[in-house]
């Protein structure tokens, strides 16, 4: 069965220093990969993804992920991290088997602490 | 960007009556929307595929009779949630993609809290 898992519930960080957010996957076929964004009270926001390529993908507000097929994981990273980047992450891959659907890691709270 | 409007954001309303949420893809058409239900600190629940100009596909466990999707035109999804009731209170997020860009990522609407008193 297809599965994403975000095995962190929560991330801490102190601002300035580098930050992991993990996901592992498990898919048939090659997978499409992706990281969102959640705000307090808002949806999500498209962050980068991972079809096919260069194993490190970069995406929006400085976050880069690396897709290591042997380890089946997606981790999402970003040099040095900024308060405003506390939020909810989650990492997604695409359903080979249902057209378009995603599905969802449980999500990872990051907080980056001044 | 290509982005999504859902309106409203917020919403109160009394039991019993119904409620509709609207998704529009401001920049882009989409053939498929997907409606989200999403409980506190908890991940997002796909409740239905919203098809242009077809029947929504519901995902196991959701009342199509509670919840009904119209998915009219390219630009606009609705769902309304019919005799509501306190447990219906939620957060409710659309989706869509760019059916004219490969592989598209989804594009979220904002999502709508909806307190049911």
């Amino acid at each position: 069965a297809q599965s994403v898992a975000q095995p962190e519930d929560q991330v801490n960080v102190a601002e300035g220093n580098p930050l992991t957010v993990k996901c592992t996957y498990s898919v048939s076929g090659n997978p499409y990969l992706f990281w969102y964004v959640q705000y307090p009270n808002r949806g999500l926001q498209f962050l980068l993804k991972y079809i096919t390529g260069d194993n490190l993908v970069k995406g929006s507000y400085g976050f880069e992920a690396e897709f290591n097929k042997s380890q089946t994981s997606f981790h999402l990273k970003k040099p040095s991290a900024l308060v405003s980047d506390s939020a909810l992450y989650f990492c997604a891959v695409r359903d080979p088997d249902s057209n378009y659907q995603l599905i969802w890691g449980a999500g990872t709270k990051l907080i980056i602490k001044p | 960007g290509a982005v999504v409007s859902q309106h409203p954001s917020r919403v109160i309303c009394k039991s019993g009556t119904s409620v509709k949420i609207e998704c529009r893809s401001l920049d882009f058409q989409a053939t498929t929307m997907f409606w989200y239900r999403q409980f506190p600190k908890q991940s997002l629940m796909l409740m239905a595929t919203s098809n242009e100009g077809s029947k929504a596909t519901y995902e196991q466990g959701v009342e199509k009779d509670k919840f009904l999707i119209n998915h009219a035109s390219l630009t606009l999804s609705t769902l309304t949630v019919t005799s509501a009731h306190p447990e219906d209170s939620s957060f409710y997020i659309c989706s869509a993609r760019d059916h004219e860009v490969s592989v598209s990522p989804l594009h979220f609407g904002n999502g709508t809290r909806l307190t049911v008193t």
